[in-house]
C-alpha cells in the first residue's frame, strides 16, 4: 500500500530558484494538505484542498502556490525560493469528516542556500 | 491566537511508569475532533488516538488514553507503562470547520523515556 507519496524526499535549492513538490495519494481522499515543520513550531498549514480543482490558504501561504488538477495529486510550488523556506514539508490526506485522521507522507526536506 | 497549546516542550519519564502530556485547545465550533500524533526520530507521523467533541467517554487505544475535559478545553494524552520506543515528539491536533477542513497542530512535546 503506497498511501501518501511525496517527491522528492530531499532537495537543495539556491535562493531565487523554483521547484515543485508532488504529493500523490491512492486512498481516494477528498482533502489534501501541505504543512511545513520547523523546530519548536510544530506543523503549520500552508495550503489545503477540499476537492479536485479547489485550493485554500492556510496559516503560512506566502511564497507558495498549489494546484489540485487531479483528485489524487496535490502540488506545492515555490516560485522564488528563499532561505526562510528551508524546512521539512509534509503532505497529508483525509476523508472530509471531523472524525477522519490525517494520513501523512514521509516528508520532504528542502534546503535553500 | 494559538488554537492548540502544549505547554511542556520536553518531558522525561522512567520506563514502565505512566506519563501525561498536556494539550489545551481553543475553538468556538460546537463540533470538532481532537487527535494525537507521534513523530519518532525517523520523522514519520503516526496517528495515535482520536476524541470527538460529543463523545461521552474518554478514548482509549491500547496503552494510550485521552483525558478529555470539555469544559476546560483540554485533551491530555496519557501513556501507561512507558517503553523506550515511546521516546518521540508528540503532537496534539484539532479538526474543526464547517466541513472539517481546518486541521491544526500544537508545537509538540518531546518525550524521553529513561531506562
Amino acid at each position: 500500500n503506497a498511501g501518501v507519496t511525496q517527491t522528492p524526499k530531499f532537495r537543495v535549492l539556491k535562493t531565487g530558484q523554483s521547484m515543485t513538490l508532488l504529493c500523490a495519494q491512492d486512498m481516494n481522499h477528498e482533502y489534501m494538505y501541505w504543512y511545513r515543520q520547523d523546530p519548536g513550531m510544530g506543523l503549520r498549514l500552508i495550503h489545503y484542498s477540499v476537492g479536485e480543482g479547489t485550493t485554500a490558504k492556510g496559516e503560512v501561504p506566502d511564497g507558495y502556490n498549489v494546484s489540485r488538477l487531479k483528485k489524487q495529486n496535490f502540488l506545492l510550488g515555490l516560485e522564488s525560493a528563499a532561505p526562510s523556506q528551508t524546512s521539512v514539508y509534509f503532505c497529508a490526506s483525509s476523508w472530509g469528516a471531523l472524525t477522519g485522521e490525517l494520513f501523512f507522507g514521509e516528508g520532504s526536506r528542502l534546503t535553500v542556500l | 491566537a494559538q488554537k492548540i497549546t502544549q505547554t511542556q516542550p520536553g518531558m522525561f519519564v522512567q520506563e514502565k511508569e505512566a506519563v501525561t502530556l498536556d494539550c489545551t485547545y481553543d475553538t468556538s465550533d460546537p463540533s470538532y475532533g481532537l487527535f494525537w500524533y507521534k513523530q519518532p526520530s525517523s520523522g514519520e507521523m503516526i496517528f495515535l488516538i482520536y476524541q470527538g467533541s460529543y463523545d461521552q467517554q474518554n478514548a482509549t487505544e491500547g496503552r494510550y488514553s485521552l483525558n478529555f475535559q470539555k469544559a476546560r478545553k483540554s485533551a491530555n494524552l496519557v501513556i501507561s507503562a512507558s517503553q523506550l520506543g515511546d521516546s518521540a515528539m508528540y503532537f496534539c491536533a484539532m479538526r474543526e470547520g464547517s466541513y472539517g477542513q481546518n486541521f491544526v497542530f500544537g508545537p509538540g512535546t518531546r518525550l524521553s523515556v529513561l531506562p
